[in-house]
């Protein structure tokens, strides 16, 4: 098993244009987070998804979208990009998302809007 | 909602000595307590946890401590190795709520 992958691994915006950050998981897991991992502030919350076709706002989910039409694949867009976008974006998954969960974590995509 | 402190932000120790790293949370029902260790380039990936009903718990090196009461827990790194450097997350969580995450340590061993 990949686990959690994710793509790309590193990218640099300009203000205003769009992207796709793209994370598969191939362990069956129901659950799926986005995280944006600020240095000193540790791993903020999104967006999550408790299975295909149903998503939800996390701590800070303004200046993202997200969708999940399949169990596999979670992506998450920024449509107009903002130098407080620049960050480090994990995307995790877990099996049934219930209280005390292992998060197995992708290896992160680092963002960078100029 | 939960607010999770982490301290200290940066640790620097000698190889062989301990580590230790102390979060305290806000929110009393919170029950489950992860600690998650990043190394460079890669996902944070968990490496111990404790739940409320339990005040201490040890896997080899590491071992977690929890004291509910005045709503802090630790992380103790014994005998540390330059393998143990790496960024380390606390994190807590109740019934129905996501992980809260502190701002991360920083550990480095020094050989």
């Amino acid at each position: 098993n990949a686990g959690v992958t994710q793509t790309p691994k590193f990218r640099i915006l300009k203000i205003g244009q769009s992207m796709t950050l793209q994370c598969a998981q191939d362990m069956n897991h129901n659950y799926m987070y986005w995280y944006r991992q600020d240095p000193g502030m540790g791993l903020k919350l999104i967006y999550y998804s408790v299975g295909a076709g149903i998503t939800d706002k996390g701590e800070v989910p303004n200046g993202y979208n997200v969708s999940r039409s399949t169990t596999e694949d979670f992506p998450l867009r920024l449509e107009l990009a903002a130098p407080s976008q620049t960050s480090v974006y994990f995307c995790a998954s877990s099996q049934l998302g219930g209280e005390g969960e292992k998060l197995f974590f992708g290896s992160g995509t680092q963002l960078s809007v100029l | 909602g939960e607010n999770v402190e982490q301290h200290p932000s940066t640790l620097s120790v000698q190889e062989g000595d301990s580590a230790v790293i102390k979060c305290t949370y806000s929110d009393s029902a919170s029950n489950y307590f992860p600690w998650y260790k990043q190394e460079l380039g890669k996902g944070p990936q968990l490496i111990i946890d404790i739940r409320s009903n339990v005040g201490e718990k040890k896997d080899q090196r590491i071992a977690v401590t929890l004291n509910k009461t005045a709503k802090h827990f630790s992380l103790h790194i014994t005998e540390t190795q330059p393998e143990d450097s790496a960024v380390y997350f606390c994190a807590a969580s109740n019934p129905g709520n996501k992980l809260t995450f502190g701002g991360g340590t920083r550990v480095l061993v020094k050989p």
